[in-house]
């Protein structure tokens, strides 16, 4: 199976502030990865797929980059809106379906 | 409209059963993968059981769960159950339902969960 390395496990940054979130892959999944954003009391929602795909109706403030094995979620300039965690998935072969430990994001 | 929803949790002593249900609305579920997630009061996801529908017909546990949950369809109905047998304290959590397309397909559809508390 597919490990996936999350960090950091939390972080606190300013409003505006650049935010980082790093995967690892255990082995190469191409770019089947995903990223998801959930808030309290609801399922995940879907944020980049494809290792650097920005969904339908997601702020162009997220992004997400590949190289080789690292994968890396950007928050350009945080809002408090984005108060969340987040989570990375691969898809590359499932199941089982296989996801970062995730990172809680909050304003300092 | 596509969707999954989730039924049939609830409180329950340790050592006792629950089967929660995922009804599938707007497409026919029994092409898809079915699987179950959970998640802990303040923890993160963890994949609970798959059953590959369409071609690819087997089963797949986590070690925390196998050997106690059981997973099953009923085609007719489009829905998929998870028979949780000797529950204890840590499977406490939310439970979603999430069908999947196979490898390499991006989209998950979630239901909203159901709620699993597993307490004397």
């Amino acid at each position: 199976d597919v490990q996936m390395t999350q960090s950091p496990s939390s972080l606190s940054a300013a409003v505006g502030d650049r935010v980082t979130i790093t995967c690892q892959a255990s082995h190469d999944i191409s770019n089947y990865l995903n990223w998801y954003q959930q808030k309290p009391g609801t399922p995940p929602k879907l944020l980049i797929y494809g290792a650097s795909n920005l969904e339908t109706g997601v702020p162009s403030r997220f992004s997400g980059t590949r190289s080789g094995t690292d994968f890396t979620f950007t928050i350009s300039s945080l809002q408090p809106e984005d108060v969340a965690t987040y989570y990375c998935q691969q898809y590359d072969n499932i199941p089982p379906l296989t996801f970062g430990a995730g990172t809680k994001v909050e304003i300092k | 409209e596509v969707q999954l929803v989730e039924s049939g949790g609830g409180l329950v002593r340790p050592g006792g059963s629950l089967r929660l249900s995922c009804s599938a609305s707007g497409f026919n579920f029994n092409g898809y993968t079915a699987n179950w997630v959970r998640q802990g009061p303040g923890k993160g996801l963890e994949w609970v059981a798959s059953d590959v529908g369409s071609s690819g017909q087997y089963i797949l546990y986590a070690d925390s769960v196998r050997g106690r949950f059981t997973v099953s369809r009923d085609k007719d109905e489009n829905v998929v159950y998870l028979q949780m047998n000797s529950l204890r304290p840590d499977d406490t959590g939310v439970y979603y339902c999430v069908g999947d397309g196979g490898s390499g397909w991006y989209r998950l559809l979630w239901g909203l969960g159901t709620l699993v508390t597993v307490s004397s």
